[in-house]
């Protein structure tokens, strides 16, 4: 069964610094990966998705994110993030499952110091 | 183009009392789901649909029923409500294969007393 961990539930940065958001996933084949942004009390935006050619994805915002298949990894990140961009970040693996729906991560929620 | 609608936005309901929850999408998708958020647990799947007439179960659909008899409606029942399903309900769609972007209706906060 496939499946996502987010091993960061809480991360707090300083505006301007630079951010790393962790995602390992759990996939018997080639995964699809999805990185979605979920401001409060909102639903979820796609940040950017990986399923095939250049492993470093570039999305909106300016967030991009590096799939490596040795290390199962799909980690996001951003060189300067901006007090909009406190919100939670969900990873999300799609492929050949059931109905080929998503399978998402626990979350990471991104608090931004002044 | 509205997207993906959702209603009501809230809903306070009592153990046992029955509700449904409406999604409805006016972009021609074919494949829309019903997910529930619960903290540090991310979005798990309900149920889904790959067309009108066509539902299966997702990963926890105990407890919810549902139907498609048209593109654009996929709506979410609770047959008998347990504080267990006090949630936040999203529903979402997208169009082909699954690499397709989904797209999120605003969410339901559900509580069940």
């Amino acid at each position: 069964a496939q499946s996502v961990t987010q091993p960061d539930i809480h991360i707090t940065v300083s505006e301007g610094a630079s951010l790393e958001l962790r995602c390992n996933y759990s996939y018997g084949a080639t995964p699809y990966l999805f990185w979605y942004v979920q401001s409060p009390g909102q639903g979820l935006q796609l940040l950017l998705k990986y399923f095939s050619g250049d492993t470093l994805v570039q999305g909106i915002k300016g967030f991009e994110a590096e799939f490596k298949r040795s290390q199962s990894s799909f980690n996001l990140r951003k060189p300067s993030v901006h007090w909009s961009d406190a919100a939670e970040y969900f990873c999300a693996v799609g492929g050949a499952n059931a109905g080929n729906m998503l399978t998402f991560g626990g979350g990471t929620r991104l608090m931004v110091k002044p | 183009n509205a997207g993906v609608t959702q209603t009501p936005k809230f809903q306070v309901l009592k153990t046992g009392q029955s509700m449904t929850l409406q999604c409805a999408q006016d972009m021609n998708h074919e494949y829309m789901s019903w997910y529930r958020q619960d903290p540090g647990m991310g979005l798990r799947l309900i149920h889904y649909s790959v067309g009108a007439g066509i539902t299966d179960q997702g990963e926890v659909p105990n407890g919810y029923n549902v139907s498609r008899s048209t593109t654009e409606d996929f709506p979410l029942r609770l047959l008998s409500a347990a504080p267990s399903q006090t949630s936040v309900y999203f529903c979402a769609s997208r169009n082909g294969q699954f690499y397709n972007e989904q797209f999120f209706g605003p969410g339901t906060r559900l509580t069940v007393l």
